[in-house]
């Protein structure tokens, strides 16, 4: 069974703090990493998808890094917003079987 | 551009009763096509996904099938529903296998209550 790990389940954040939080994944038979944003009655939004050892991604205010060696990736908001209030989930691509394994996701809360 | 439409929104039913989702695509072809679910205070759990045409592989064993009768279109159904299938189903697509490094992208959800 391979296991994604989010870390923290849950982080609560002044608004206008800038935060971080990490995806774990396993390191052999990797392709691609994915990141989604869903938000409180909505449906999951993609951030980004990520492929190289390295890999730096942004979006907005929103980045993220992958290191394929160890298996982690972190997802960092800078000067979080009350919109930013959402489950962020990553997923990993394995070249095993080509689906995403979805982790349990962090729950970000943005306080006013 | 691509828009994906899944309904009902919400659905109650009884215990034993069918259950017929429903999840179309349009704008692409040959999509790639999901069904998930999320039980209360879970992650996501990926229950069916097709490459095509009546291709369907089943990620978990249960009370549920997916068909794909048409290119576009994906439908998630029992029997004979169980407690233990209230939840929030989303459908999701991709662009074909030949392009992995593509997000899904997902319907509303159909948060359904069995009682």
């Amino acid at each position: 069974i391979l296991n994604v790990e989010q870390s923290p389940q849950s982080l609560h954040v002044q608004e206008g703090d800038s935060t971080n939080f990490t995806c774990s994944f396993p390191s052999s038979n990797f392709y691609a990493l994915h990141w989604y944003r869903w938000e409180t009655a909505k449906s999951p939004e993609a951030l980004f998808v990520m492929t190289l050892n390295g890999d730096e991604k942004k979006k907005g205010r929103i980045s993220a890094t992958l290191n394929t060696k160890e298996g982690y990736s972190y997802l960092y908001i800078k000067g979080s917003q009350p919109e930013d209030s959402a489950t962020y989930l990553c997923a990993p691509l394995m070249d095993s079987n080509y689906q995403l394994i979805w982790g349990a996701g962090t729950k970000l809360i943005i306080k006013p | 551009s691509q828009t994906i439409h899944q309904w009902p929104a919400t659905l109650v039913q009884p215990v034993g009763s069918p259950l017929s989702l429903e999840c179309t695509v349009e704008g692409t072809s040959n999509p790639n096509l999901y069904w998930y679910r999320q039980a209360a205070g879970r992650g996501l759990q990926l229950l069916f996904y097709s490459v095509g045409i009546g291709q369907i592989s089943s990620e978990v064993p249960q009370n549920l099938s997916a068909s794909r009768p048409q290119d576009r279109q994906f439908i998630l159904s029992s029997k004979k529903l169980l407690l233990s299938d209230s939840g929030f189903y989303l459908c999701a697509w991709k662009r074909p296998d030949r392009e992995s490094n593509q997000p899904q992208h997902f319907g509303d959800g159909t948060r359904l209550s069995i009682l």
